[in-house]
């Protein structure tokens, strides 16, 4: 069964320090890979996806996320976090072609030190 | 993409009531969905919304429980019926602007809590 898995269910870095979460996916066929940031009381803003090409994607707020094949993974980044960045993330992916079930993975939420 | 707005932004609902919750959008889209998340858990597609015909049920999730609508290209409403306290969640629609990048975007969501 397709499934997403996001191992860290808290993380806390330091304002200023870099930042990686990290995604693995399970599918037949490379899907549509996407990340997305849920602030308190908040729905739900994409930061950034990958359909092809570039294995490296740019999205908003500095983010950045890698897509390997080999790896099964999509790790977001970003080299240096600010205090508005405390969130939680949410990895998701969509078959190719599908009608669009977004399977997600259950989130990482993210803490801020100054 | 597009702005996404959805009424009521939260409520507070007696056991055994129902709540329809509306999805409105500013453009014309292709696919609607709603998503239901349960407190501190991830989100979990309910179904989607067909324009001019019934919708989309995803395991677990029956019309009689979650009716929806779509009259149109824009909007679409979910109703929790015959509420329970499991019902507590966040409810999300997202809509796809085109195909065939199924990208979604969120409404801001729903967040129904029942007593």
């Amino acid at each position: 069964a397709q499934s997403v898995t996001q191992p860290d269910i808290h993380i806390t870095v330091s304002e200023g320090a870099s930042l990686e979460l990290r995604c693995n996916y399970s599918y037949g066929a490379t899907p549509y890979l996407f990340w997305y940031v849920q602030s308190p009381g908040q729905g739900l803003q994409l930061l950034l996806k990958y359909f092809s090409g570039d294995t490296l994607v740019q999205g908003i707020k500095g983010f950045e996320a890698e897509f390997k094949r080999s790896q099964s993974s999509f790790n977001l980044r970003k080299p240096s976090v600010h205090w508005s960045d405390a969130a939680e993330y949410f990895c998701a992916v969509v078959a190719r072609g599908s009608q669009g079930n977004l399977i997600f993975g259950k989130g990482t939420k993210l803490s801020v030190k100054p | 993409s597009a702005v996404i707005s959805q009424k009521p932004s939260r409520d507070i609902c007696q056991r055994g009531t129902s709540l329809t919750i509306q999805c409105q959008v500013d453009s014309q889209v292709t696919m609607m969905f709603w998503y239901r998340q349960q407190p501190g858990q991830s989100l979990t597609l309910i179904a989607t919304a067909n324009q001019g015909s019934e919708a989309t049920y995803e395991s677990g999730f029956v019309i009689d429980k979650f009716p929806i609508s779509r009259p149109n290209l824009t909007f679409s409403t979910l109703t929790v019926s015959n509420m329970s306290p499991e019902d507590s969640s966040i409810y999300l629609c997202s809509v796809v602007l085109q195909r065939p990048t199924d990208t979604q975007y969120f409404g801001p969501g729903t967040r129904l809590t029942v007593l």
